[in-house]
């Protein structure tokens, strides 16, 4: 059964740092594509990065780029996001999701990582 | 960056009925559209890939359909458990873009 639990979501001051981590299962983690997407209260689906299976491609959306950091460690089976000056609009639910096929859609996902940004 | 529009922002439907989900997409994004269930507290699940696509374990009453920038999901006999909100995704390039999504209610 593939299970993906994310961890790490905490309240954080603005421009405070953070890092989210996923601890993954029930799959060859190291096949995959992994992304973070995020899920503002009350709101809709936001996608924030991605990571090749090898850590070799990483992408960001406009919102974060420059400031939050995608990794994985494959030995470990976990996908990290290092999240830098912390914003409030940064306030979400944070998911780790799982590429089907390496073309950008998600059939697995965490059940999420509250990040709440407030002074 | 490529705008995806859900329509409308809420739909009622009875249960037993049909109902039509729609998404635009501002520029074509060929197939590569999916289409995503959440029910409150809960993550949200894979329905639909490639636009018309059902993933593993999603019930035929749910279809897709379209290509370019308009795109439809039919649920054709509403039941209980498919009261939820719906989201469309593009994955034509990297930055990847979901609609606002359509929240479906018992009418």
């Amino acid at each position: 059964e593939v299970q993906l639990v994310e961890s790490g979501g905490v309240v954080v001051q603005p421009g405070g740092s953070l890092r989210l981590s996923c601890a993954a299962s029930g799959f060859t983690f190291d096949d995959y594509t992994m992304h973070w997407v995020r899920q503002a209260p009350g709101k809709g689906l936001e996608w924030v990065s991605l990571i090749s299976w090898d850590g070799g491609s990483t992408y960001y959306a406009d919102s974060v780029k420059g400031r939050f950091t995608i990794s994985r460690d494959n030995s470990k089976n976990s996908l990290y996001l290092q999240m830098n000056s912390l914003r409030t609009e940064d306030t979400a639910l944070y998911y780790c999701a799982k590429d089907k096929t390496g073309f950008g859609y998600f059939d697995y996902w965490g059940q999420g990582t509250l990040v709440t940004v407030s002074s | 960056e490529i705008v995806m529009t859900q329509s409308p922002a809420t739909l009622s439907v009875s249960p037993g009925e049909r109902a039509t989900l729609s998404c635009r997409a501002s520029q074509s994004v060929s197939s590569n559209l999916a289409w995503y269930q959440q029910k409150p507290g809960q993550a949200p699940r894979l329905l639909i890939y490639g636009a018309s696509t059902r993933a593993t374990g999603i019930p035929a009453r749910f279809s897709g359909s379209g290509s370019g920038t308009e795109f439809t999901l039919t649920i054709s006999s509403l039941q209980s458990e498919d009261f939820a909100v719906y989201y469309c995704q593009q994955y034509n390039n990297w930055l990847y873009s979901f609609g606002q999504g359509t929240k479906l209610e018992i009418k």
